[in-house]
């Protein structure tokens, strides 16, 4: 299994500011995924971290937007940037079990982000 | 754009209540269906992970089964508890990433 550490848990921001959130694995992983939940929505994938290169992301999300850092194997941040309240989400960070699709995955605890 | 669907969307049962939900998604390239229970402000936490078709599990008083051929998923809550109380995802891997579903809202009323 993977405990992982998410910060902030919350938070209010202004629209046009940027609102870095990380995520800290308990052990070592080689992928991590960073997730859009807004309101009434399902959660969405923005994109695949990996260590050592660019993440990949999904249709519709752009990395002047959301840059994602990924330093080493147990650590990432996910920015938002420029918000507006369209950016109003719940912002998860998710690794895989050891056998990929076969094994569960798990989350961090969420950041639920308020643009005002 | 693949679509999965949950129904209902949200639930008000009583305690003791047995109650079941549904997760829908196109059949073709099937590879995996996982549910999850999310509580508020904790993490999700996985229930079931499902590949076969036929495959049935249960978890205490929480079961599920899956049919890959019609793409339906059903979770079933024996005896309801006000702990039952959060969001239930299904996920379906479909060979690069998971799609996953709305959620099914449920509330147990003590």
């Amino acid at each position: 299994s993977a405990v992982i550490s998410q910060k902030p848990s919350r938070d209010i921001c202004q629209r046009g500011t940027s609102l870095t959130i990380q995520c800290q694995v308990d052990s070592q992983v080689t992928m991590m995924f960073w997730y859009r939940q807004q309101p009434g929505q399902s959660l969405t994938l923005i994109a695949t971290a990996n260590q050592g290169s660019e993440a990949t992301y999904e249709s519709g999300f752009v990395i002047d937007k959301f840059p994602i850092s990924r330093p080493n194997l147990t650590f990432s941040t996910l920015t938002v940037s420029n918000m507006s309240p369209e950016d109003s989400s719940i912002y998860l960070c998710s690794v895989e079990g050891p056998h990929n699709f076969n094994t569960e995955a798990f989350f961090g605890q969420g950041t639920r982000l308020t643009v005002v | 754009i693949l679509n999965v669907e949950q129904s209902p969307q949200s639930l008000h049962v009583q305690e003791g209540d047995s109650t079941n939900f549904t997760c829908s998604f196109p059949s073709s390239n099937f590879y995996a269906l996982h549910w999850y229970r999310w509580e508020t402000a904790k993490s999700p936490e996985a229930l079931f992970v499902m590949t076969l078709n036929g495959d049935e599990k249960k978890k205490g008083r929480i079961s599920a089964t899956l049919n890959t051929k019609e793409g339906y998923s059903y979770l079933y809550i024996k005896g309801s508890q006000p702990e039952d109380s959060a969001t239930y995802l299904c996920a379906i891997f479909y060979g690069q990433n998971f799609v996953f579903g709305p959620g099914t809202r449920l509330s147990v009323l003590p």
